[in-house]
């Protein structure tokens, strides 16, 4: 079955840390993977994307994430973590299938930086 | 350009009314999606539909939930008869059009509205 995994509920992380959230995916062809931020009572927002190409892929926000084909992961990270980065993030995969594709959505991390 | 617009952002119903949420996409966007989210939980996939069409609402429940996208208005997420499980925040997306998976497209980004969170009493 066509999924993505984030194995992580929550991460705490010290303000200046360098942060990742982890993100794994299962699916059949190219996979196109995202990163959504959502912060409390708001709508997701897009962070980044990968689809082709390098495989280290920048975002909003001084995000950044790698995707790793053998491991097929696509973990989120900033160097440098700020308090105001403290929200919910999801990893995102788009789904293939015989006549449609929809996005898939992991169940999402919540990323709590302590000043 | 606005963004994806949904409203009400907020809606109460009792139980056995029913519940309208309306979500208008991006200018130029064809493609919208509805997810549900349950409180700390992640988003769950509903519908996605096309100008007059739904191409994809293998999340949809069977009953008492349908959705539609006029080929004017906004798109409109139907839930009849609403039980207090179906309290919940509705996120409606926007992308611009079809992606092929061998042509990659600026167009594969969705977009989402501030939701429409429906509390059922």
């Amino acid at each position: 079955a066509q999924s993505v995994a984030q194995p992580e509920d929550q991460v705490n992380v010290a303000e200046g840390n360098p942060l990742t959230v982890k993100c794994t995916y299962s699916v059949s062809g190219n996979p196109y993977l995202f990163w959504y931020v959502q912060y409390p009572n708001r709508g997701l927002q897009f962070l980044l994307k990968y689809i082709t190409g390098d495989n280290l892929v920048k975002g909003s926000y001084g995000f950044e994430a790698e995707f790793n084909k053998s491991q097929t992961s696509f973990h989120l990270k900033k160097p440098s973590a700020l308090v105001s980065d403290s929200a919910l993030y999801f990893c995102a995969v788009r789904a293939w299938y015989s006549s449609a594709s929809k996005i898939i959505f992991g169940s999402g991390t919540r990323l709590s930086i302590r000043p | 350009n606005a963004g994806v617009m949904q409203n009400p952002r907020h809606l109460v119903r009792r139980r056995g009314q029913e519940a309208r949420l309306r979500c208008s996409p991006m200018k130029g966007h064809s493609h919208v999606y509805w997810y549900r989210q349950l409180p700390e939980e992640g988003l769950k996939f509903m519908v996605y539909l096309q100008k007059e069409n739904i191409i994809d609402e293998s999340g949809m429940p069977k009953e008492r939930f349908s959705a539609e996208f006029p080929k004017e208005g906004p798109s409109i997420l139907r839930i009849q008869q609403v039980v207090r499980g179906d309290s919940a925040a509705y996120f409606c997306a926007s992308s611009p059009g079809r992606v092929s998976q061998t042509l990659y497209q600026e167009t594969d980004t969705q977009y989402f509205g501030p939701g429409t969170r429906l509390t059922v009493l």
